[in-house]
């Protein structure tokens, strides 16, 4: 099995930067993902990690440390639209098993 | 990225029907997979729908419960048979994007949000 462990709430300003932890125990990996969610809304891709190191995309960086089972999701100069729910996935398999996501409010 | 629609968006059904969730791509995938997300929590894998055979369960889902089919590369359907108000949820579809080879990157259909009376 698979437990995925990530903060339940976080709260940020808009401008700054939120740091989103996600640790994980898996008896097989193929990668590790980070999806955003709108309220009422599918989840949307954001970033994939496979091999450790950082993996960079505009405002939104990821991180991967596998001897850790341990990932981290940055979201940099902080929007309201960010406002979102933000879940880590840990691919085994090809099939994806999500954390319970960390609700990101972004506060003017 | 592929783009996936599904049918209905949404559904009010009476305790003991069964509803039949449609999901469509624009292009032909290998993989297709069956999400439910329960208010206020995370997606759980139901099933992964295989084109051409039976669809592959995860723990805690049964086929009689979740009947899946695969007709071809592109559409699949996910039914909710003999539903109770415990089965009130989103019902996602995903697809795995054959075009970037190695990630198994899934995207999601916009969901069908079930609500059972």
């Amino acid at each position: 099995g698979q437990n995925i462990d990530q903060p339940t709430e976080m709260t940020a300003t808009e401008g700054a930067i939120v740091q989103i932890n996600c640790t994980y125990q898996t008896s097989g990996f193929n990668g590790l993902f980070w999806y955003q969610q709108h309220a009422g809304e599918a989840p949307t891709f954001l970033s994939y990690n496979v091999l450790d190191g950082l993996e960079e995309k505009g405002r939104f960086s990821s991180f991967l440390s596998r001897s850790k089972g341990y990932s981290y999701l940055l979201l940099k100069e902080l929007q309201m639209k960010d406002s979102a729910s933000y879940l880590c996935a840990v691919s085994r398999d090809y099939k994806l098993s999500f954390g319970a996501g960390t609700t990101v409010t972004v506060r003017a | 990225s592929a783009v996936i629609s599904q049918k209905p968006s949404r559904d009010i059904c009476q305790r003991g029907t069964s509803l039949t969730i449609q999901c469509q791509v624009d292009s032909q995938v290998t993989m297709m997979f069956w999400y439910r997300q329960q208010p206020g929590q995370s997606l759980t894998l139901i099933a992964t729908a295989n084109q051409g055979s039976e669809a592959t369960y995860e723990s805690g889902f049964v086929i009689d419960k979740f009947p899946i089919s695969r007709p071809n590369l592109t559409f699949s359907t996910l039914t909710v048979s003999n539903m109770s108000p415990e089965d009130s949820s989103i019902y996602l579809c995903s697809v795995d994007d054959s075009s970037i080879p190695g990630t198994d990157t899934q995207y999601f259909g916009p969901g069908t949000r079930l609500t059972v009376l």
